[in-house]
């Protein structure tokens, strides 16, 4: 019963370097997204997918690529980190079908991986 | 885009008393959702609302969904040490559409 895995769990990183945060989910669950959470913002919506093959910006996408490699995995890609990266990132999945009462059709996240951009 | 306000910011309480926060939107939603997130986690869901008017309880959590469409409120009754973290609302338009999450109300219980 993992439900959502991240990794790494934390990260530093100079500017101008690259990297990837993993994402992974058992559930089978056809849509999965990455959000950015900073201090007195929320959570704000990095890229989406709402099914295997298909991926969309979210709100603050730039900066950012993203990869559905398969149902299970969705990657999130920095090319170039800059300080203003420096955040804890969430992935999170949820299946748009199903009995709304059993947690159907809401998101399940993961433990978050944090990342410093010095 | 969507904007959701929620209140308070932040909140000291005394173990045992009674908590409300509330979050409102600028437009009509048809999904509310309530998560907590403690320290190194991710959000973990309390309550899911689908109906205005709904009322919900999980344990000793009550939400509820506004008349309006544009509001949700939590109340957490007799509050204990373990209920501290940071509360999200979030909801959405439509069931196709993507969630706006609030900025959260951290709570912290004092003994």
């Amino acid at each position: 019963n993992a439900g959502v895995t991240q990794t790494p769990k934390f990260q530093v990183l100079k500017t101008g370097q690259s990297m990837t945060l993993q994402c992974a989910q058992d559930m089978n669950h056809n849509s999965m997204y990455w959000y950015r959470q900073d201090p007195g913002m929320g959570l704000r919506l990095i890229y989406y997918s709402a099914s295997e093959g298909t991926t969309d910006k979210g709100e603050v996408p730039n900066g950012y690529n993203v990869s559905r490699l398969n149902k299970r995995e969705f990657s999130l890609r920095l090319e170039s980190a800059a300080p203003s990266q420096t955040s804890v990132y969430f992935c999170a999945s949820r299946s748009r079908s199903g009995n709304v009462a059993l947690g159907a059709n809401v998101l399940t996240f993961g433990a978050g991986s944090r990342l410093t951009v010095l | 885009g969507q904007q959701l306000n929620q209140s308070p910011q932040s909140m000291f309480i005394q173990e045992g008393e009674d908590v409300s926060m509330n979050c409102t939107s600028s437009s009509i939603f048809n999904t509310w959702l309530w998560y907590k997130q403690e320290p190194g986690e991710g959000p973990v869901l309390l309550i899911a609302l689908y109906k205005a008017g709904e009322l919900t309880s999980n344990g000793r959590l009550t939400a509820q969904f506004g008349i309006t469409r544009k509001d949700s409120f939590l109340n957490i009754s007799a509050s204990i040490p373990s209920d501290v973290g940071i509360y999200f609302c979030a909801g959405r338009p439509g069931t196709a559409s993507k969630l706006t999450f609030g900025t959260g109300t951290r709570l912290q219980v004092t003994l």
